[in-house]
């Protein structure tokens, strides 16, 4: 049973430039949800896809966006990027509807801005 | 806005001792998750409580869910250098009860467990 899988494992990448992180859901979810984690900090929610749609978003600018595709696989994007945007980005799975809000997170794409 | 004040934020302890980390907010939310996350990985699911009141046990691991649904604890019995890492507590939904949506996470404790 496969889990969730995140690429690319390590990103560096300069002010100003645009960048993709990509994510596979565990086998049989539809859901995906981003989080960006800080250095020592819990995991803030980006937004949610959903039947190829953005479903919930949380309080991050109109430069992060992204994308489902039909085999619920999804794409972050993130444009003009900042020194601050350097986290951990986190992909998680669920199956809709998901009364008890269990996600299943990947291992991460650890995103580096100089 | 939802939020979830976790702590203490550092546990530093020796193998065999009993520890407890606490999850409070003045939100209620439909339920609760916690993680454990190791450096350089995503966080692993541990355990999810819905109802009010409900202690769950994973092994050395309780976890019990406040009957208003506002706060959470996880308790360690005999901690073992194994359990080192970092524990996030997350909530999911509200008073409303929708089925999807975000989880909002605590700030973490990070755990030692020194041999």
């Amino acid at each position: 049973d496969a889990g969730v899988t995140q690429s690319p494992t390590h990103l560096i990448k300069t002010r100003g430039q645009q960048v993709t992180l990509r994510c596979s859901p565990k086998s049989g979810h539809d859901t995906v949800s981003w989080y960006q984690q800080a250095l020592g900090q819990g995991p803030q929610f980006i937004f949610q896809y959903y039947e190829e749609e953005e479903r919930q978003r949380g309080n991050f600018p109109d430069r992060f966006s992204g994308h489902q595709f039909p085999n619920y696989s999804s794409e972050l994007n993130v444009n003009a990027l900042l020194l601050g945007d350097s986290a951990l980005y986190l992909c998680a799975s669920s199956l809709d509807p998901t009364p008890t809000y269990e996600q299943y997170f990947g291992p991460g794409t650890r995103l580096t801005v100089t | 806005t939802q939020l979830l004040e976790q702590s203490p934020q550092f546990l530093s302890i020796q193998e065999g001792e009993n520890l407890t980390v606490y999850c409070n907010s003045s939100s209620v939310f439909s339920s609760l998750q916690w993680y454990r996350q190791e450096p350089g990985e995503g966080p692993v699911l541990l355990v999810t409580v819905v109802t009010g009141g409900e202690v769950k046990k994973l092994k050395r691991l309780t976890f019990q869910f406040g009957d208003a649904r506002k706060d959470s604890s996880l308790h360690i019995t005999a901690a073992q250098p194994g359990d080192t890492g970092l524990y996030l507590c997350a909530g999911g939904g509200d008073a409303g009860g929708t089925s999807y949506g975000k989880l909002t996470f605590g700030q973490g404790t990070i755990l030692t467990v020194h041999p």
